[in-house]
Formats: structure tokens, C-alpha cells, sequence
């Protein structure tokens, strides 16, 4: 059972615009929502995180919304650059912090 | 301040040889991670250190997997014997007093 959701599997988008990638999830309990950015051959870095009592959190360019009825949160990639092209996978974890990650969605953004 | 650091980078090695990875997480941090990531996936949990003692293992296949973290600071995962399904990269990571995990880059393993 897939606990964290993600999508879309791959994105591409132009240079200056808006990339979106959302995540759904299935645990109450989770109570913390980050968002980590790979490069290839390094580890997943914290890009961004949120927890479930407020509903966006803006750092910079990057943005979580996120909708505790619903059970969902996205990240918004505001003016998109090359430099952000990466994985960036959404992930959720408990007060235990065993931390669920999604499957990974590959942006590419387009110069 | 230096990041969690992973050694080797890479290894490739036959099946049903052994093969041991090496962390060293980054100074002060008490809670070390290893996560296992296949192509395309994110991470997934092996085992959860606090301090010495191993507080989450439920994700470790015991039968060929085995960690440790002697005096609380270095760690090393050991697998023996390797089958081709364990190819992946394995990830270390430490965590200190707030719930941020820094990761290190990872042992990429090829099994043949």
C-alpha cells in the first residue's frame, strides 16, 4: 500500500514558468510534509516543509500548498531555471519521523 | 561543517559475495538512518539508529542484512550474501535536534 502518492511521474516545463508537482496521502497521523530535491548522484537535499496547521509556506521561489481535507499538498516551482531541472520527491512522516517517501517526479526545465 | 559522508561510491561485485557500505554521519548527530533507493524510486527505510541502538529494523531483511553502529557515531551495513535484486543505492542519513535528515551521496551497488 502506497501510504505517499506523487505526481506527475516526469515534467516538463519552459524557463520561466511554473512547474506544479502534487502528492496525496493516506495516514491522519502524518504531521510533517517535506519536500527533498535530487541531483544524480547525490542525496536527496530538504528543499522545503510544511506541517498540517497552515495551509502554504513560501520560501523564495518555492511554495507548498497544502490541504488537510483533502489529504493533499503540492510544490510550486515559481519562474522555473535550468539549475532546478532534478527528482524532487514529496514525503510524510509521524512523530516516530520514519519518513514515507513518494516515488519521485523528474523535472526537466527547458532553457 | 562537513556533510554525512559515504564511502565507497561504488561497488560492483558478484552474487553471493559479501559487501559492507560505511557512513559517517555528520558530528553531534544522534539518530542515523540507511535507506535503500531503487532506480526511479525514493528511498525507503532500513534501519533507524538512536545513539548505539537500533530503533526501527522492521524494514531489514535480517536473513542477509546486518547493521551496526558501534559507539554511536560511524556506522556500516553489511549484506552477505548479495543477490542481483540488491542493486540500488544505499543512502545514509543523520539527523540532529530538529526533524531535518541530511543525506549523504550514496553507494551506488552493482551486483553481477
Amino acid at each position: 500500500q502506497q501510504q505517499v502518492k506523487q505526481s506527475p511521474q516526469s515534467l516538463i516545463v519552459q524557463k520561466g514558468g511554473i512547474s506544479i508537482i502534487n502528492c496525496a496521502y493516506e495516514n491522519t497521523a502524518f504531521d510533517y510534509f517535506p519536500w527533498y530535491q535530487q541531483f544524480p548522484g547525490k542525496g536527496p537535499a530538504l528543499l522545503i516543509a510544511i506541517r498540517p496547521d497552515v495551509s502554504e509556506k513560501k520560501e523564495g521561489r518555492f511554495t507548498i500548498s497544502f490541504n488537510k481535507s483533502a489529504k493533499q499538498f503540492s510544490l510550486h516551482i515559481m519562474d522555473s531555471q535550468p539549475g532546478d531541472s532534478a527528482t524532487y520527491f514529496c514525503a510524510a512522516s509521524m512523530r516516530d519521523d520514519k519518513i514515507i517517501f513518494g516515488k519521485g517526479t523528474r523535472l526537466h526545465i527547458l532553457p | 561543517e562537513a556533510g554525512v559522508v559515504q564511502s565507497p561510491r561504488y561497488k560492483i561485485i558478484e552474487k553471493k559475495q559479501p559487501v559492507a557500505f560505511w557512513c559517517n554521519p555528520i558530528s553531534g548527530h544522534n539518530t542515523l538512518y540507511w535507506y535503500l533507493q531503487n532506480l526511479g524510486q525514493g528511498p525507503e527505510l532500513l534501519i533507524r539508529y538512536e545513539n548505539e541502538e537500533a530503533v526501527d529494523d522492521s524494514q531489514l531483511p535480517k536473513d542477509r542484512f546486518s547493521a551496526e553502529r558501534l559507539k554511536g557515531v560511524d556506522s556500516t551495513l553489511k549484506i552477505q550474501p548479495a543477490e542481483l535484486g540488491d542493486s540500488a543505492v544505499y543512502l545514509c542519513a543523520s539527523r540532529g535536534d530538529d526533524n531535518e535528515q541530511f543525506f549523504g551521496p550514496g553507494t551506488r551497488l552493482t551486483v553481477l
